[in-house]
């Protein structure tokens, strides 16, 4: 399944499958990008960052893609589950300015 | 650990009360943050504090006075707050405004509802 962020902000993904999750940023400058996952009723949770000098960055089972060209970020998650049901928030910032958030995304995972 | 705690996790005031909302982290970060989320919407910077200084006040009304006692703790005391002030207050930390790509821990709110 497949999200464009600010213009579709659910994504339905069937356990089991791959998730994609994307964002558009604004700051043609910015230079450290992060993906928040935040369930209900609890604070954002660290989950990736990449710089802007990278395009992909991995962990486990979720990769980072960056595209500067189009000012472009996707959170991949790689085989979906139940506990990855929330919503998931990019965020940018240039040098040490403050994070801006993107307006998120809710993936719900259906059994 | 990249624990950051805050107490309480619920409060409900009158628009009359002063309360406080308190955070505390020890990962030895010197930057602290209060943000402010309304439902389905993103965290909003409130304040931002490095070297317990307060270094960005991002046009908060002066009902909310934020206060850094040592580098480990972090108070937003509240006072004849507005109903439109109810929301979840999370606080964040980090390792220093000083560091390039700085990753922001937070932690799980203080669900605030104002009567």
């Amino acid at each position: 399944g497949e999200s464009v962020g600010l213009h579709l902000p659910t994504l339905s993904v069937q356990e089991g499958d791959n998730s994609i999750i994307n964002c558009a940023y604004s700051n043609s400058a910015s230079d450290y990008f992060i993906w928040y996952k935040q369930e209900s009723g609890k604070g954002p949770q660290f989950i990736i960052d990449i710089r802007s000098n990278m395009d992909k960055r991995q962990g486990q089972r979720v990769t980072v893609l960056l595209n500067k060209t189009v000012k472009h970020l996707s959170l991949q998650i790689a085989a979906t589950q139940p506990g990855d049901s929330a919503v998931y928030f990019c965020a940018e910032s240039f040098g040490n300015e403050k994070l801006t958030f993107g307006t998120g995304t809710r993936l719900t995972i259906i059994p | 650990d990249t624990e950051v705690t805050q107490t309480p996790k619920h409060l409900v005031m009158g628009m009359t009360n002063k309360k406080s909302l308190k955070c505390e982290q020890h990962m030895g970060h010197r930057a602290m943050y209060w943000y402010k989320q309304k439902a389905k919407k993103p965290p909003e910077l409130m304040f931002v504090y490095s070297y317990e200084k307060l270094s960005i006040n991002e046009s908060v009304p002066s009902r909310f006075s934020p206060e850094c006692p040592n580098s480990s703790l972090l108070n937003l005391h509240l006072h004849a707050l507005q109903p439109e002030d109810s929301a979840l207050y999370l606080c964040a930390s980090s390792r220093g405004l000083a560091v390039i790509t700085d990753t922001q821990y937070f932690g799980p709110g203080t669900r605030l509802t104002v009567l």
